[in-house]
């Protein structure tokens, strides 16, 4: 198994609503990445898990809550989210051992958010 | 903090040609690695060819090779034979060593390939 699943595929909230976006892989990866793609833009790192702890936050509002319950799946707890937060949510994985052959981090197809 | 600069937001091909995407970085480290990614309007973002920087060699990967720089702080991708499934956004991206192997990646704004057929 060489992929990483998101689910759901689109999701439309409104700004009071509580909703989650899910990343799982099964290929052993201990590093797992979400990133926020606007429209017509790169992708940017918004959080990195690390042997399922929390290594990098880049600054990014509370109101983005990551979780990572095990080595294969990776949550985003959504709360209070504001129309401008509408983008697509792209989660990744990498492995940790060091090596040229274990540098590319496996992307998702994402997750397309609305917020109303 | 890195920062990767794509200066082509749009460039144009014949079908069967050979196009060259231009990418520039800037980074006070001496250890990294560099990637190109592409993404097609079904939005997966897959890897085309990575290049690590203590390499001299240039990646190639089939029709996809780099010319790397390093010292110019460039990396290059040249697509052979160009098909119209390589029609995509192309991302140039960077990733430290520093990070214990756990980084993210740094971006560029993306180039537009478009395969005229």
């Amino acid at each position: 198994d060489t992929e990483v699943t998101q689910t759901p595929k689109h999701l439309v909230m409104g700004m009071t609503n509580k909703k989650s976006l899910k990343c799982e892989q099964h290929m052993g990866h201990r590093a797992m990445y979400w990133y926020k793609q606007k429209a017509k833009k790169p992708p940017e790192l918004m959080f990195v898990y690390s042997y399922e702890k929390l290594s990098i936050n880049e600054s990014v509002p509370s109101r983005f809550s990551p979780e990572c319950p095990n080595s294969s799946l990776l949550n985003l707890h959504l709360h209070a989210l504001q129309p401008e937060d509408s983008a697509l949510y792209l989660c990744a994985s990498k492995p940790t051992l060091r090596g040229s052959r274990n540098n590319e981090q496996f992307f998702g197809p994402g997750t397309r958010l609305t917020v109303l | 903090a890195q920062t990767v600069t794509q200066s082509q937001p749009e460039m144009s091909v014949q079908e069967a040609e050979t196009v060259t995407l231009s990418c520039t970085y800037d980074t006070s480290e001496s250890d990294y690695y560099l990637f190109w990614y592409k993404q097609p309007p079904s939005r997966q973002m897959i890897l085309v060819i990575r290049q690590e920087a203590y390499k001299q060699q240039n990646a190639t990967e089939n029709r996809f090779s780099v010319n790397f720089q390093k010292a110019a702080k460039s990396f290059s991708l040249k697509i052979s034979d160009s098909q119209l499934g390589d029609a995509a956004m192309y991302f140039c991206a960077y990733r430290s060593v520093a990070g214990g192997g756990a980084d993210g990646l740094t971006f560029g704004k993306g180039t537009h390939l478009i395969i005229q057929p």
